[in-house]
């Protein structure tokens, strides 16, 4: 298994408090993805970054912000949590070397996010 | 906009018997497709990556294929065994201007009866 760790594991906060999770990776590969899970919608991209400080938005990234200062950690940002961010968030890596998506994705094994 | 889709959403079939999961995405200019296992309350497991230059990929009793020019992909699965039993997710990496990372399909929720 890829050496990926997210946390925390679960998380239920209240609405308009601020929430970071955090992404850890020991494989050493340049891509790393946030991704947020629901039924009826499936996994949707919520932000990624292709290196130290480059990051770039995905398809759900309104009211979610992400960092990145070492190459092994990312960390995912909710401003102010809202209960429609209520999800589970998957981080995931890639060795891909040029800017798309060209190589395989291994997933952490996710954080369960409640916001009441 | 690439689009997934997963046919069909549910499948349950006895212990033994072969079977394919169907995989269609709308944009063909793709460049590669790759299918996960999850399992209840778990991340995902990658299972196959085919590049957009080849047709099949194989690993143990799986074997998918990719129709790049229809927009389609089936993971077969030999042999089913109750182990099987998970989500199966389908996801495209497109190579369009758009943001990168994978599009997911809704996944098809395979049961393998004993």
């Amino acid at each position: 298994d890829a050496g990926i760790t997210q946390s925390p594991r679960h998380k239920v906060t209240e609405t308009g408090t601020p929430v970071t999770l955090r992404c850890h990776q020991t494989e050493n590969h340049r891509y790393m993805y946030w991704y947020r899970q629901d039924p009826g919608h499936g996994l949707r991209l919520i932000h990624y970054s292709y290196g130290v400080k480059d990051t770039d938005k995905g398809e759900v990234s309104d009211g979610y912000s992400v960092s990145r200062s070492k190459t092994e950690d990312f960390l995912l940002t909710l401003e102010s949590a809202t209960s429609s961010q209520t999800s589970v968030y998957f981080c995931a890596i890639s060795e891909s070397m040029t800017r798309k998506s060209t190589d395989t994705q291994y997933f952490g094994p996710g954080t369960r996010l409640t916001v009441l | 906009k690439q689009e997934v889709t997963q046919i069909p959403a549910a499948l349950s079939v006895p212990e033994g018997e072969n079977l394919v999961l169907n995989c269609s995405f709308t944009d063909s200019a793709i460049y590669n497709l790759q299918w996960f296992r999850q399992d209840p309350g778990k991340g995902l497991t990658s299972l196959l990556l085919i590049q957009s230059s080849q047709r099949e990929q194989t690993s143990g009793r799986l074997n998918a294929s990719l129709d790049k020019s229809s927009g389609r992909s089936t993971l077969y699965i030999a042999a089913s065994q109750p182990g099987d039993s998970a989500t199966y997710l389908c996801a495209v990496s497109s190579t369009g201007g758009g943001a990168d990372g994978l599009t997911f399909g809704k996944g098809t929720h395979l049961i393998i009866q004993p």
